[in-house]
């Protein structure tokens, strides 16, 4: 059975680094084809992807978001942890990590939900 | 960057009502599609990729078409379960794109 889960701070401030760790279970991130992504979701707004790592280490980010966003595996920790910089309010979201298994979001987390307020 | 746009923003329907979602993108992506359903709280749910190929334990009441630039979601006999908004999403290697989101509402 895969299981995910989201964890960081639920609150952080303008211009501060939000750091999130995904956690999962049930699969091996060595595995090949088998990724996991960010995902995130401002509140009654839509599904926004964010970054993307692969079991080879390869990684994909958001173009327009790129500049700020970080990705890296343990994969003995099975741990996803994805940096944002620079955080600002309209970064306020839910955050969510997804199991991909050549490219399908077949197993979500139940995400997180961060606010950026000073 | 591809862009992709889903219409209409809502739908009003009634239990066992067909329904029909139409997403759109900026250029071809041939059938690299996907349809998820999120209801309120929840993570989203797969329910369809490569434009028409059904998620395991998907009911199949739900189907996808399409190709190109233009894609359907449809759903027959629609149960109170469905009610939920629906994206569409381009995937690839390289990156993912979802569309707006569709909100199925009761009438």
């Amino acid at each position: 059975q895969i299981t995910l889960k989201e964890s960081g701070p639920t609150l952080v401030e303008p211009t501060q680094t939000l750091t999130l760790t995904c956690t999962f279970s049930g699969f091996s991130l060595s595995s090949s084809g088998v990724g996991v992504g960010w995902i995130r979701q401002p509140p009654g707004k839509a599904l926004e992807w964010l970054a993307l790592i692969y079991w080879d280490d390869d990684k994909r980010y958001s173009p327009s978001l790129k500049s700020r966003l970080t990705i890296t595996k343990d994969t003995s920790r099975n741990q996803v942890v994805l940096t944002m910089t620079n955080m600002d309010p309209v970064d306020t979201a839910t955050y969510y990590c997804a199991h991909t298994d050549y490219l399908l979001l077949d197993y979500w987390g139940q995400g997180t939900l961060v606010t950026v307020s000073s | 960057d591809i862009q992709m746009t889903q219409s209409p923003s809502t739908l009003s329907a009634s239990v066992g009502d067909r329904v029909t979602i139409t997403c759109r993108a900026s250029q071809s992506i041939s059938v690299w599609l996907a349809w998820y359903q999120q209801k309120p709280g929840k993570a989203p749910k797969l329910l369809i990729y490569k434009a028409s190929t059904l998620q395991s334990g998907v009911p199949s009441r739900f189907s996808g078409s399409g190709s190109g630039t233009v894609f359907s979601l449809a759903i027959s006999g629609l149960q109170s379960d469905d009610f939920a908004t629906y994206y569409c999403q381009h995937y690839n290697s390289d990156s993912w794109t979802f569309g707006p989101g569709t909100r199925v509402q009761i009438k």
